[in-house]
């Protein structure tokens, strides 16, 4: 089992808003990222530092941070946002590397 | 615009050693933790460990007694070597880059760009 907690799946319909959270002990105190993954290609980082957004990620990609949890949240969410989500971080020590068990966003 | 390529044999047999490397272009190696990262079929991503272009390193604990990641900054490459492979260790191996800059060992961004990964089966 991971040491960041992420439900295994969300589903929206077409020009809703999802939100995928990942719980984890390190995150008060280390950043978490996300990356987006389509099947067959590698993951595409589309959060980092809770809430940066990278250039070419679009802008109805957010990141937020709240205690023990961050949040992903897609607005007006679109077919090709379908995919796996990972978020990363710290382990509970805080001095590993550790990814999210994923997320299957289902676009309805 | 950075690229990474991963290059390596794709089937491995049990016992042996997996060894795998990773081609950076477009871009300085310098100031930046190289990292690799691995996917069973189907499953979810687990990190495996990273060198920084001095040739520092740090593991997965879970893996640490079988992993050594290296680099050579003259050529823009670094390399996987995996020992004692079964088959739980067949799984998409990508190579990444990492920030500059870590908080207790931990990179404090994220990974990016990837390399487009090598499937690895390990299999007799």
């Amino acid at each position: 089992s991971s040491e960041l907690t992420q439900p295994p799946s969300v589903s929206v319909s077409p020009g809703q808003t999802a939100e995928i959270t990942c719980s984890g002990d390190a995150l008060p105190k280390h950043y978490g990222n996300w990356y987006q993954q389509k099947p067959g290609q590698a993951p595409v980082l589309v959060i980092y530092k809770d809430k940066e957004r990278p250039s070419g990620i679009p802008e109805r990609f957010s990141g937020s941070s709240s205690g023990t949890t961050v949040t992903l949240t897609i607005r007006g969410v679109q077919a090709e946002d379908e995919a796996d989500y990972y978020c990363q971080s710290a382990d509970s020590r805080g001095t590993s590397v550790v990814f999210g068990g994923g997320t299957k966003l289902t676009v309805l | 615009q950075v690229q990474l390529q991963e290059s390596g044999p794709g089937l491995v047999k049990p016992s042996e050693t997996l060894s795998l490397n990773c081609s950076v272009s477009g871009g300085s190696i310098s100031n930046y933790y190289w990292t690799w990262i691995r996917q069973p079929p189907g499953k979810g991503l687990e990190w495996i460990g990273y060198v920084f272009y001095t040739g520092s390193t740090k593991y997965n604990p879970s893996l640490k007694s079988r992993v050594t990641i290296s680099i050579d900054a003259s050529k823009s490459q670094f390399s996987l070597k995996l020992d004692s492979v079964t088959t739980a260790d067949t799984a998409v191996y990508f190579c990444a880059r990492g920030p500059g800059i870590t908080m207790f060992g931990v990179p404090i961004s994220g990974f990016d760009p990837w390399g487009h990964g090598s499937l690895v089966t390990v299999f007799s």
